[in-house]
């Protein structure tokens, strides 16, 4: 079974700390992605990568950071965490190539900045 | 640019009752794909049904249907026969072939069964 795996299903920083959410495919997809999510707003995408090394901004990338160093993982950065950042992130993967190719997701991450 | 507008924020159907609920899309992209995902109160997404810009036919998964009109850019779920496990929010969500594999996804609907 294709697995997404998030280091973290509840997390609680302060503000201004630095965060760090990761996330684990197994299935060697070249996409890889961050989404954000909050009730009425669905999920906005942060970031995506579509290779190693390689990071593209979403339609919502002020506040955050991406790395990855590796095919199977990408983290998200919190440089300084803020409280509008109290949300879920949802990590996904996908393999490159045609529109039809199945998204799988993580189980999500609910951080809470206080 | 891709948009994707679910209308309905919450809706209400009896046990055994089909529902159907919205999705309107807008896209320049000449080749796109439609999803559907569920999240149950648990937060996993689980993938329940696609359709392809191009397939001749409505795309059907068990007792999940697609009312796919393109001309309209609309792609509606239909559940028929609903059972109480199927009380979540529901996202649709699309793809376009110049996208890099990015979803874009509505706002939700939140699907309430009653007994």
């Amino acid at each position: 079974d294709v697995k997404v795996t998030q280091s973290s299903r509840y997390l609680v920083k302060r503000t201004g700390e630095k965060v760090f959410l990761e996330c684990v495919q197994d299935m060697d997809h070249e996409n890889m992605f961050w989404y954000r999510q909050d009730p009425g707003l669905g999920l906005r995408l942060i970031y995506f990568s579509y290779d190693v090394k390689m990071k593209e901004k979403g339609d919502i990338p002020e506040g955050y950071s991406v790395s990855r160093e590796k095919k199977e993982r990408f983290s998200l950065i919190l440089e300084s965490a803020s409280t509008n950042q109290t949300s879920m992130y949802l990590c996904a993967s996908s393999q490159w190539g045609i529109v039809g190719n199945t998204i799988y997701f993580g189980e999500g991450s609910w951080l809470t900045v206080v | 640019a891709q948009k994707i507008t679910q209308t309905q924020p919450g809706m209400f159907v009896q046990e055994k009752e089909a529902v159907t609920l919205d999705c309107t899309y807008d896209t320049s992209d000449p080749s796109y794909g439609l999803f559907w995902y569920k999240q149950p109160s648990s937060g996993e997404m689980i993938f329940l049904i696609y359709q392809g810009s191009y397939d001749q036919q409505n795309a059907t998964e068990g007792r999940y249907s697609l009312n796919f009109q393109k001309a309209r850019k609309s792609a509606n779920l239909v559940i028929s026969a609903s059972q109480l496990g199927d009380s979540a929010m529901y996202f649709c969500a699309m793809r376009g072939s110049t996208s890099y594999g990015k979803l874009t996804f509505g706002q939700g609907t939140i699907l309430t069964v009653h007994p």
